[in-house]
């Protein structure tokens, strides 16, 4: 069974950089895209980015200049490091795999179990 | 960026009757990559549909995806007292990946 579970700090200051890690358990890792995405409290869902099989990355523009994902395989692990946080950075962020393995669609089908990450001086 | 539009809102119905949402993107998806995701609270997404029509593993058969193109229904045949959540969809065919703004199936 399929496992994605993330660790990482969940209270920032303004300014400081979250760093997020995805540890993926139970199944395969090569060929797969892992994606990340946040979603503020009450509100819907945002895509952050995503990293593929051959350690290309692909960023949401409005986040692009501040995100970096990276993918250390001998770990199955991958992760998410955004700079400069502000309160508008404050989300429940998941790690995913998919959509896609290599180039056949799968869905974003399995997801971590979420952090809260708050953003506050 | 395809901005995707979900309709309605809100739904809302009771057990057993057909739940109908809507999913309208800004230009057309790439090959139809479009999927559905429900929310419960608290919860991560769960995947429901992929490819616009494809249940992902586990799903049951109540639900089903349909359109193309701009256009995108997910159905809930007859709607389960688990159904109760918010839908997201999503497409994938072009970057960024972006989400609707959901729905909600509350019971009535």
């Amino acid at each position: 069974q399929v496992q994605l579970q993330q660790w990482g700090a969940g209270l920032l200051k303004p300014s400081e950089t979250l760093s997020l890690t995805c540890g993926v358990y139970g199944g395969p890792f090569s060929g797969y895209y892992w994606t990340w995405i946040r979603q503020p409290p009450g509100k819907g869902l945002e895509w952050i980015g995503e990293i593929n099989y051959s350690g290309g990355t692909n960023y949401n523009p409005s986040l692009k200049s501040r995100v970096t994902i990276s993918v250390d395989t001998s770990k199955n692990q991958f992760s998410l490091k955004l700079s400069s946080v502000t309160a508008a950075d404050t989300a429940v962020y998941y790690c995913a795999r998919g959509p896609f393995l290599f180039t056949s669609q799968v869905g974003v089908g399995y997801w971590g179990q979420g952090t809260l990450v708050t953003v506050s001086s | 960026e395809i901005v995707l539009t979900q309709s309605p809102g809100t739904l809302s119905l009771s057990p057993g009757e057909r739940a109908t949402l809507s999913c309208r993107a800004s230009q057309s998806v790439s090959s139809n990559f479009l999927a559905w995701f429900q929310q419960k609270p608290g919860q991560a997404p769960r995947l429901l549909i992929y490819g616009a029509s494809t249940r992902a593993t586990g799903i049951p058969d109540r639900f089903s995806g349909s359109g193309s193109g701009t256009a995108f229904t997910l159905t809930i045949s007859r709607l389960e007292p688990e159904d109760f959540a918010v839908y997201y969809c999503q497409q994938y065919g072009s970057s960024p990946r972006t989400f609707g703004q959901g729905t909600k199936v509350d019971i009535k």
